[in-house]
């Protein structure tokens, strides 16, 4: 379900590093799964998406990988910028679930200059 | 293209006055809408979600109600807040599983 009641975990990552943001889910039956970045005061933001039967898919500097076997969710982000600073919410549905979607509980990415 | 609006940005009440967040889509026809609310530093829990005009499921029980009166309108409201009110509101509307948020609504409570 969604992880409303926790803090949110952080990541600091040095300017120009690499970022990974993981997320474990919990059903088994989903099969879309959704990254959201959302900025201090703004709406969440689509990053990337990936359906079950993939496990891999890349966009402009980012990369999500999906692990099915230990329900295994990743984000990553090359060449992170101070732009990337935000906080980072991983989504999953299934098909019986009407489509909806259920979020995690999202983790804050912090970029040193 | 597709776009949402949301408004207020910032809205600051007191207790027990009454609520009413707006929010429209444009670009689209017949989309599912929905109401979801963010503490700080927290993550997104869904309140309301609407598949047509007059038809609101509500996930949470609380004190805030949804209507839709047209295909591409959603209101949130309340007759009187609470101060566990407080906290960062999204509209949001789908197209398949995918999610489109709104700007927000910072909403304080006093």
């Amino acid at each position: 379900g969604e992880n409303v009641g926790l803090h949110l975990p952080t990541l600091s990552v040095q300017e120009g590093d690499n970022s990974i943001i993981n997320c474990a889910y919990s059903n088994s039956a989903s099969d879309y799964f959704i990254w959201y970045k959302q900025e201090s005061g703004k709406g969440p933001q689509f990053i990337i998406d990936i359906r079950s039967n993939m496990d891999k898919r890349q966009g402009q500097r980012v990369t999500v990988l999906l692990n099915k076997t230990v329900k295994h969710l990743s984000l990553q982000i090359a060449a992170t910028q101070p732009g990337d600073s935000a906080v980072y919410f991983c989504a999953e549905s299934f098909n019986n679930a009407g489509n909806m979607l259920t979020f995690g509980g999202g983790t804050r990415l912090m970029v040193k200059p | 293209s597709q776009t949402i609006h949301q408004w207020p940005a910032t809205l600051v009440q007191p207790v027990g006055s009454p609520l009413s967040l707006e929010c429209t889509v444009e670009g689209t026809s017949n989309p599912n809408l929905y109401w979801y609310r963010q503490a700080a530093g927290r993550g997104l829990q869904l309140l309301f979600y609407s598949v047509g005009i007059g038809q609101i499921s509500s996930e949470v029980p609380q004190n805030l109600s949804a209507s839709r009166p047209q295909d591409r309108q959603f209101i949130l409201s309340s007759k009187k807040l609470l101060l566990s009110d407080s906290g960062f509101y999204l509209c949001a509307w789908s197209v398949d599983e995918k999610l489109f948020f709104g700007s927000g609504t910072q909403l304080s409570v006093l």
